[in-house]
């Protein structure tokens, strides 16, 4: 039973590209949940999302920044013109939804050179 | 709003000994969540427990141990008779859909 995987492990962008972090859920899991980590900080909240939804989106940057989880497929989050200040370890986390416990992805390490 | 402390940055000891690790969670919610989470310099996050604001009974499981009091809003952590794979972050977090994190402890088990 496969856990929540994220691609790529480790991503580098320069200045101005485009970085796209997929998350394929639990087996069962329909909703999807994003977070940041800072060089050594705790996680932030970016987005909640469910099937095709997105629930809350409180947490993500105003511009640059979109999450998807479509009806097929894993949940995008998409990073236009990425700046230094992008380079960070992005979570992917999923669940069964209520108050069921969060299962986090090994993270991908986004570096913006 | 809501807001997790963990007031202890970095914590070393010595292998064998008891560590604990504080954690206060704030929150307006009558009801919540609290969860630990463990990272391991490999980075990946590995979940320890959750545990409901109803439920203030301690629960222990192999050397670790938690115990929380919703009256002064601390969920602590303890790790008895400590070992080397036990150097990481630990992250207390709380929260129901939406998780708040604390900025973590870094234990150090020096052997």
């Amino acid at each position: 039973n496969a856990g929540v995987m994220q691609n790529p492990r480790h991503l580098v962008r320069r200045r101005g590209q485009e970085a796209r972090l997929r998350c394929s859920p639990m087996k069962g899991h329909s909703h999807v949940y994003w977070y940041r980590q800072l060089p050594e900080e705790g996680l932030k909240f970016m987005v909640y999302l469910q099937k095709e939804n997105i629930i809350d989106e409180s947490g993500m940057p105003k511009e640059r920044f979109s999450a998807e989880f479509p009806k097929e497929g894993p949940s995008i989050l998409r990073i236009q013109q990425v700046v230094r200040g992008d380079s960070a370890a992005y979570f992917c986390a999923s669940s069964t939804g209520g108050n069921s416990p969060l299962h986090f992805g090994n993270g991908t390490r986004l570096t913006v050179t | 709003a809501q807001k997790v402390t963990q007031a202890q940055t970095e914590i070393s000891v010595v292998e064998k000994e008891d560590v604990t690790l504080d954690c206060v969670y704030e929150t307006r919610d009558t009801t919540y969540y609290l969860f630990w989470y463990k990272q391991p310099p490999s980075g990946e996050l590995v979940f320890l427990i959750r545990r409901n604001s109803f439920d203030e009974q301690n629960e222990i499981s192999g050397r670790y141990s938690w115990n929380f009091q919703k009256s002064t809003s601390s969920f602590n952590f303890t790790i008895t008779a400590s070992q080397v794979v036990d150097s990481a972050v630990y992250f207390c977090a709380g929260g129901n859909n939406r998780l708040a994190f604390g900025k973590g402890n870094q234990v150090v088990v020096i052997p």
